[in-house]
């Protein structure tokens, strides 16, 4: 079965300090890894795929098939990044995402 | 551009009721999708649509459930004789292509309340 895990339900960090969003899944074969992130008022949006391998807005995710971790990086918190944050999964051969349960990021001033 | 539609974006219907909760995705992708979102949880999987096939519909709950993309455009997510576990945001996703690690665009919900 395809699970993601994200444990901590709400983040809160200083502007500047850096920040770790967890993300740990569960999946047999290889999976493609995604964080989308909700904006106050906004849609669900991509933030980044862990197959394109690139930074957005400062954040960075790696892949640890080891530990089974997508965790989700950014060394220096900005007031805008607060948003609610989900890890997501797609299975060998499957389109529909699994996703976590989400964690509200709250960047203090 | 325009980006992936949903109508209406609230709905509250009594328990019982058959509700229709549209979707208009992006013009021209092949790949679309329903999740259920209720509150406090993250979105999860309802069916799938690649053109007007439904390829997968093993997320939805019940047969009180039906969806349906006839011309391999617009769908529609249609629940039968409500029930107060209904409630909750219901997305809809489209994306261009097929196949493991496509970017899914997700529309703003549609908020149905069952009382």
């Amino acid at each position: 079965a395809q699970r993601v895990t994200q444990p901590e339900k709400l983040l809160s960090v200083f502007k500047g300090a850096p920040v770790e969003l967890k993300c740990n899944y569960s999946y047999s074969g290889s999976p493609e890894l995604f964080w989308y992130v909700q904006y106050s008022r906004q849609r669900l949006q991509l933030l980044l795929r862990h197959i394109s391998r690139e930074s957005i807005k400062g954040f960075t995710a790696d892949l640890n098939k080891g530990e089974t971790s997508f965790h989700l990086k950014k060394p220096f918190a900005q007031e805008e990044d607060s948003a609610m944050y989900y890890c997501a999964l797609s299975g060998m051969g499957a389109q529909k995402l699994v996703f976590g349960q989400g964690t509200r990021l709250t960047i203090n001033p | 551009g325009a980006g992936v539609s949903q109508s209406p974006r609230y709905k509250v219907a009594k328990r019982g009721q058959d509700v229709a909760l549209r979707c208009d995705p992006i013009s021209g992708h092949v790949s679309l999708f329903w999740y259920q979102q209720a509150l406090g949880q993250g979105p999860e999987f309802l069916t799938y649509f690649q053109n007007e096939a439904q390829l997968d519909k093993s997320g939805l709950p019940s047969d009180r459930f039906f969806a349906e993309r006839p011309e391999g455009s617009v769908s529609t997510l249609k629940i039968q004789r409500t029930q107060q576990e209904d409630s909750a945001v219901y997305l809809c996703a489209s994306s261009n292509t097929w196949g493991q690690g496509n970017e899914q665009y997700v529309g703003p919900g549609t908020r149905l309340t069952v009382t």
